[in-house]
């Protein structure tokens, strides 16, 4: 079973608008770490959040944990069309084994 | 590029073959995952290798197996095979860091049963 659960499952915005994406897991984590992935292509690392840390920025990405509501939000500011693919997050633990939630289908329209 | 290859891209095999699927880590990173990605399952982590050595097991079938060879490319090999086993399957990468870290994902082999 899946340790994460994304929401919502799809979004669709505008060239321009921000996009938020919400995971949340159920057990312990060393860290969370978001994923993107383009039409059944591989994944692509975007960003690492430790448990200790609160929030984390990355260009146009801003990911924040709550280990408390055992929750993590993804936004991308200034979304472009370039943008459009799965995000994913992950939960990383013992082995750097990683639990995959559903994902979010984000689709940004020109 | 992530540095993470994996061969075929593209397999189609019928039920109840065997078959291969090869991936050769990054330079320098020893641990290998293995992930198997379906609609109904999505993504599912299989199994680890470390430096030659099984380090973890997740949802992996008995019809499946894998290993890791002394020049760290990975092999999963899938028998049997099932229409159910039709699905996208991603090897990965790490570095040897003490710390938890980034995985590095290669293209996939998508795999079709008929």
């Amino acid at each position: 079973s899946q340790q994460g659960e994304e929401d919502p499952q799809a979004l669709s915005i505008q060239e321009g608008e921000n996009a938020t994406m919400n995971c949340s897991y159920k057990t312990s984590i060393n860290n969370l770490q978001w994923y993107r992935q383009n039409s059944g292509r591989g994944l692509v690392h975007l960003i690492l959040i430790r448990s200790n840390e609160r929030e984390k920025h990355s260009g146009r990405l801003r990911v924040t944990l709550d280990t408390s509501k055992k929750s993590s939000s993804l936004l991308i500011t200034a979304s472009r069309a370039a943008d459009t693919a799965s995000y994913f997050c992950a939960t990383g633990n013992a082995g750097n084994m990683l639990t995959f939630g559903g994902g979010t289908r984000l689709m940004v329209k020109p | 590029d992530s540095g993470v290859t994996q061969t075929p891209k593209h397999l189609i095999t019928a039920t109840g073959q065997r078959v291969t699927l090869r991936c050769s880590p990054r330079s320098g990173d020893l641990s290998v995952y293995w992930y198997q990605q379906s609609l109904d399952q999505g993504l599912q982590f299989l199994i680890q290798y470390y430096n030659g050595e099984e380090r973890a097991k997740g949802n992996i079938l008995e019809r499946f197996s894998a290993q890791q060879f002394p020049d760290l490319h990975s092999e999963l090999n899938l028998s049997s095979l099932e229409l159910g086993d039709s699905a996208l399957y991603f090897c990965a990468s790490s570095p040897p860091t003490g710390a938890r870290t980034e995985a590095f994902f290669g293209q996939g082999t998508r795999l079709t049963v008929v």
